[in-house]
């Protein structure tokens, strides 16, 4: 069975930290694994994905993320946060042995930049 | 905004009502869902379509029925719901649902319903 798993349900950094949001996995055979953040009163937008290759993936405004087979994690990260950064973040994996649609959420991790 | 459209962003009814929640897709995609998101909660896969048929259907209650006439329009019609129906229902699209696919989904902004 697939699962994620977000450890944290908030984060918080100070403007200018840097910051990193944790995400756990759990596939049968190689994992794809993606990032998506929610502003307020907005629906999910994909900030990047992992698929093979490079293990540091390089997103939308700012943001990376590393996956690491051994420990089964993909966390974000940003080297410097921005207040604007302040938002929900969800990982989400599937299986390569799965549909696409078969897509896991995690829980999501509020993360909150202070000025 | 990100190409997927939805109506209304929020919904009051109540347990006796019929209403209907309607996404579209300006993406050109093939493949549409339906969440339930709900506070502290992961998002909970509803329904999918792809190519128009409907291939997932994650034991939803049959208070809720979806409908996809084409690959640019989905709907959920809603009756008799239960006050922990309420929630934000958000909708989504991709370019195809196989197992090859390494497609992300875009989402609309959600119908935020509330049932009293």
């Amino acid at each position: 069975a697939q699962s994620v798993a977000q450890p944290e349900d908030q984060v918080n950094v100070a403007e200018g930290n840097p910051l990193t949001v944790k995400c756990t996995y759990s596939v049968s055979g190689n994992p794809y694994l993606f990032w998506y953040v929610q502003y307020p009163n907005r629906g999910l937008q994909f900030l990047l994905k992992y698929i093979t290759g490079d293990n540091l993936v390089k997103g939308s405004y700012g943001f990376e993320a590393e996956f690491n087979k051994s420990q089964t994690s993909f966390h974000l990260k940003k080297p410097s946060a921005l207040v604007s950064d302040s938002a929900l973040y969800f990982c989400a994996v599937r299986g390569e042995y799965s549909s696409a649609s078969k897509i896991i959420f995690g829980s999501g991790t509020r993360l909150s930049i202070r000025p | 905004e990100t190409g997927v459209t939805q109506t209304p962003r929020h919904l009051v009814m109540g347990m006796t009502n019929k209403k209907s929640l309607k996404c579209e897709q300006h993406l050109g995609h093939n493949a549409m869902y339906w969440y339930k998101q709900s506070a502290k909660k992961p998002l909970e896969l509803m329904f999918v379509y792809s190519l128009e048929e409907r291939v997932e259907n994650n034991s939803v209650p049959s208070r809720f029925s979806p409908e996809c006439p084409n690959s640019s329009h989905l709907f959920l019609h809603l009756h008799t719901l239960q006050p922990e129906d309420s929630a934000l229902y958000l909708c989504a699209s991709s370019q195809d649902t196989s197992r090859l696919s390494y497609n992300e989904q875009f989402f609309g902004p959600g119908t935020r319903l509330t049932v009293l």
